[in-house]
């Protein structure tokens, strides 16, 4: 059985940072790429970041870019978010997620999430 | 950015056919593939994989839901609708970087 299970998660002030992280069990994690999306509280759903199954490559929206760093560890089957200089926009439930082979970009299957609260 | 139109919401009958439609301001289709993908989200829940490119059943989904569209028009269909259909739909394509999401079509039962 897929599992995906994100921790990390809290509360923090404007500008300072946040480590998630995944913990991904139930299939072979270093042969697919993986992401990271956020969902704003009664929003809808919105892409942070993605990672190729080796770690070479990484994908940004606007939003995030230069903010956030995805990365990943395929010895521990885990994936990270980084997140530097958080911004109120930036409070959501972030949902790691596994991604479809073949560069196709859809998510398969998605953690339970864990929520990030940008505030003072 | 590709942007995904969805009605906000959608009234059914139980046992009744829900038709759930998405529509984008770019195609989508790229090399015989529509790469366009429906999920389902219950309250206080992740988003679940239904259907992919346009018209793949997801793993462990059940031959109820079906999802059909080329180019810039899609739809998923629920036929019939159960109880346990309430949620949010959303469509989302990944024909172009970033992927993106429509703003989800909640069905209620009437």
């Amino acid at each position: 059985e897929v599992q995906l299970v994100e921790s990390g998660g809290g509360l923090v002030q404007p500008g300072r940072s946040l480590k998630l992280s995944c913990a991904a069990s139930g299939f072979t994690f270093s042969s697919f790429p993986m992401a990271w999306v956020r969902q704003a509280p009664k929003k809808g759903l919105e892409w942070v970041a993605s990672i190729s199954s080796g770690g070479g490559g990484t994908y940004y929206p606007d939003s995030v870019k230069g903010r956030f760093t995805i990365s990943r560890d395929n010895a521990k089957s885990t994936l990270y978010l980084q997140m530097d200089s958080l911004r109120s926009e930036d409070t959501a439930s972030y949902y790691c997620a596994r991604q479809g082979t073949g560069g196709k970009y859809y998510f398969d299957y998605w953690g339970q999430g864990v929520m990030v609260t940008v505030s003072s | 950015d590709i942007v995904l139109t969805q009605s906000p919401a959608l009234a059914v009958s139980l046992g009744q056919r829900a038709t759930i439609s998405c529509k984008t301001n770019q195609n989508v289709d790229y090399y015989g593939n529509s790469y366009m993908h429906w999920y389902q989200q219950k309250p206080g829940q992740q988003p679940k994989l239904l259907i992919y490119l346009a018209s793949n059943l997801a793993s462990g989904i059940p031959a109820r839901f079906s999802g059909r569209g080329s180019g810039t028009d899609f739809t998923l269909t629920i036929d019939p609708v159960e109880a346990d259909d309430t949620a949010t739909y959303y469509c989302q394509q990944s024909r172009n970087l970033p992927p993106t999401f429509g703003g989800g079509t909640k069905l209620e039962l009437k």
